[in-house]
């Protein structure tokens, strides 16, 4: 294992509540992402960091904010959470910067908007 | 716009004979490419890798193959076991800032192994 906790493992909110995410590694490894998958969608890339408090925007960030306030811990918040955003969510962790690179990923979160 | 694409959303393979998984994609600016495999409820895990400047890597019962030239890529096993059971991801990677690695994901081929 690549020593990535996330939590909740699983999560069921209401439309329009606020929700955190978190993803903890061991590893201190400096680049984390998260990810959604989707059905026939396969994985999407929301927000990612390449240290503390250094973050940006992924391919699928609207209605997503992150933060990375230690080395250990990256967290997504859904500021007002929305049916669309039902979904799983991965983090990765990788070392290595570039292309070349292989990226290891936590057992997700599976989250639910009613 | 799917930048990568795998056609086939299931494949159904026979234990002991060989699975073949297909991937396309369109940007030929990417020169690394990744399977991941997928068991139900848990995280994608790293299967093997093979960089633009090769047409094949292998290891062991695995064997990804490309076809720049056709901006494909196929992941053989052989010989199918039960265990192969999982969805399987490929994905091509590039850069983001600051060298974080961006991996854009193909559908996914859920793979079944019968006895």
């Amino acid at each position: 294992d690549a020593g990535i906790t996330q939590s909740p493992r699983h999560k069921v909110t209401e439309t329009g509540t606020p929700v955190t995410l978190r993803c903890h590694q061991t590893e201190n490894h400096r680049y984390m992402y998260w990810y959604r998958q989707d059905p026939g969608h396969g994985l999407r890339l929301i927000h990612y960091s390449y240290g503390v408090k250094d973050t940006d925007k992924g391919e699928v960030s609207d209605g997503y904010s992150v933060s990375r306030s230690k080395t250990e811990d990256f967290l997504l918040t859904l500021e007002s959470a929305t049916s669309s955003q039902t979904s799983v969510y991965f983090c990765a962790i990788s070392a290595v910067s570039g292309a070349k690179n292989i990226q290891y990923f936590g057992a997700g979160t599976r989250l639910s908007v009613l | 716009d799917q930048q990568v694409k795998q056609n086939s959303p299931s494949l159904s393979v026979q234990e002991g004979r060989i699975s073949i998984l297909n991937c396309d994609y369109t940007n030929s600016m990417f020169d690394y490419f990744l399977w991941y495999k997928k068991y139900p409820a848990e995280g994608p895990t790293f299967l093997i890798s093979i960089s633009s400047i090769k047409d094949k890597n292998e290891d062991g019962r695995f064997t990804v193959f490309l076809n720049k030239s056709a901006k494909h890529l196929s992941l053989h096993i052989v010989p199918s076991q039960p265990g192969d059971s999982a969805v399987y991801f490929c994905a091509a990677s590039g850069v983001l800032l600051q060298g974080a690695q961006k991996l854009v994901f193909g559908q996914g081929t859920r793979l079944t192994i019968n006895p």
